[in-house]
């Protein structure tokens, strides 16, 4: 079956930088994408790993090896704003998205 | 006015009440989707219509029937369900099914609670 496993909780400070980690198993690869999901808001797009490499989107970065099966999103001087649930999804060769259930980033003072 | 929007944002419901979720996207787009968001689960694709056809109905019970009359409006009709089914709705729309990036724009959310 295909399968994105993404923590559940994460912890960090203010200021700090965090990586929040994510891995797939699907039928083919088609890209992953990071989504941002405050509370009680909608989803937002954060990034698009399609090669092998690190994508840097300001504090954001998000980074892709194929061959692992394995992607994480780094997230740098954290700032209380950044507490959101972050999902990972991965499109597979049907070009259907699969989703993981999110993990949830609790920024502290 | 903002790229999607849901409406209501809160809904309670008797198990035999019959209701409607509304979603209108002012992008432009050619694929709309629903999804049901559950805590502490992945996001569940429920539907998708693209050019106003639909083209995915992920095995989704009856009681929820889908309606598109056109591309920038799209509608989730609600009968007899059941509390399992309370959860987030989500309504999300894409420049087209299957792009190359294929970043999708979502609403807020229909908060739905059946009783």
């Amino acid at each position: 079956g295909q399968n994105i496993d993404q923590p559940t909780e994460m912890t960090a400070t203010e200021g700090a930088i965090v990586q929040i980690n994510c891995t797939y198993q699907t039928s083919g690869f088609n890209g992953l994408f990071w989504y941002q999901q405050h509370a009680g808001e909608a989803p937002t797009f954060l990034s698009y790993n399609v090669l092998d490499g690190l994508e840097e989107k300001g504090r954001f970065s998000s980074f892709l090896s194929r061959s692992k099966g394995y992607s994480y999103l780094l997230l740098k001087e954290l700032q209380m704003k950044d507490s959101a649930s972050y999902l990972c999804a991965v499109r597979d060769s049907n070009y259907q998205l699969i989703w993981g259930a999110g993990t949830k980033l609790i920024i502290k003072p | 006015e903002t790229g999607v929007t849901q409406t209501p944002r809160h809904l309670v419901m008797g198990m035999t009440n019959k209701k409607s979720l509304k979603c209108e996207q002012h992008l432009g787009h050619n694929a709309m989707y629903w999804y049901k968001q559950s805590a502490k689960k992945p996001l569940e694709l429920m539907f998708v219509y693209s050019l106003e056809e639909r083209v995915e109905n992920n095995s989704v019970p009856s009681r929820f029937s889908p309606e598109c009359p056109n591309s920038s409006h799209l509608f989730l009709h609600l009968h007899t369900l059941q509390p399992e089914d309370s959860a987030l709705y989500l309504c999300a729309s894409s420049q087209d099914q299957a792009g190359e990036a294929g970043e999708l724009f979502f609403g807020e959310g229909s908060r739905l609670t059946v009783l």
